[in-house]
């Protein structure tokens, strides 16, 4: 059973580029988190993603939008890319109707460098 | 405000050793689950040890184990018999279920080394 996979897993782009993360969610799992790591930090969290809506969002700006697909797998994506959003992207998939956190599966994070 | 606080940036301990790592957090809400996770170089948080913030006995898992107070809003992780393989960073994180499957809320971590 595949766990929680993430591609790419390493970029590099130029300031004010887009990018495009994909994530794909643990077998049997219905919701999506992004959480942006940035080097020296702990996680934080961007949005959630079920049933193709958008269900709760951090402190982040529009430039990060979100999609997730019938599949449940999902996209992260940043618009007019800064420096300051050079981080560790982390997806994290789970059960919604589980709120004991039982189910939180994360993958291996997509590094993107911006320069 | 949901915050989590840890206090210690790096700790070293030698192998075979005992350490504990701290962790502070605060939020108003009264039910909530509790968890340490790892991240070593591969990146992938790796689940630990999990609290239900109802129970007042302490988690348990094998060489891991937690103080948690409650009232001080405090929990504590502290690894017995240190391996080479325990070298990582830690965070302490916490999610509330009060509408239902929330976001995780973390620390910024400690790096802990565990050295031959």
């Amino acid at each position: 059973d595949a766990g929680v996979t993430q591609s790419p897993t390493h970029l590099i782009k130029t300031r004010g580029q887009q990018v495009t993360l994909r994530c794909s969610p643990k077998s049997g799992h219905d919701t999506v988190s992004w959480y942006q790591q940035a080097l020296g930090q702990g996680p934080q969290f961007i949005f959630q993603y079920y049933e193709e809506e958008e269900r709760q969002r951090g402190n982040f700006p529009d430039r990060f939008s979100g999609h997730q697909f019938p599949n449940y797998s999902s996209e992260l994506n940043v618009n007019a890319l800064l420096l300051g959003d050079s981080a560790l992207y982390l997806c994290a998939s789970s059960l919604l109707l589980d709120s004991s956190g039982n189910t939180i599966y994360f993958g291996e994070g997509s590094w993107l460098t911006v320069v | 405000a949901q915050t989590v606080t840890q206090s210690q940036p790096e700790m070293s301990v030698q192998e075979a050793e005992t350490v504990t790592l701290s962790c502070t957090y605060d939020t108003s809400e009264n039910n909530y689950y509790l968890f340490w996770y790892k991240q070593p170089p591969s990146r992938q948080m790796i689940l630990v040890i999990r609290q239900e913030a109802y129970k007042q006995q302490n988690a348990t898992e094998n060489r891991f184990s937690v103080n948690f107070q409650k009232a001080a809003k405090s929990f504590s992780l502290k690894i017995s018999d240190s391996q080479l393989g325990d070298t990582a960073m830690y965070f302490c994180a916490f999610i509330t279920y009060a509408t239902g499957n929330t976001p995780l809320v973390f620390g910024k971590g400690t790096r802990l080394s565990v050295i031959a």
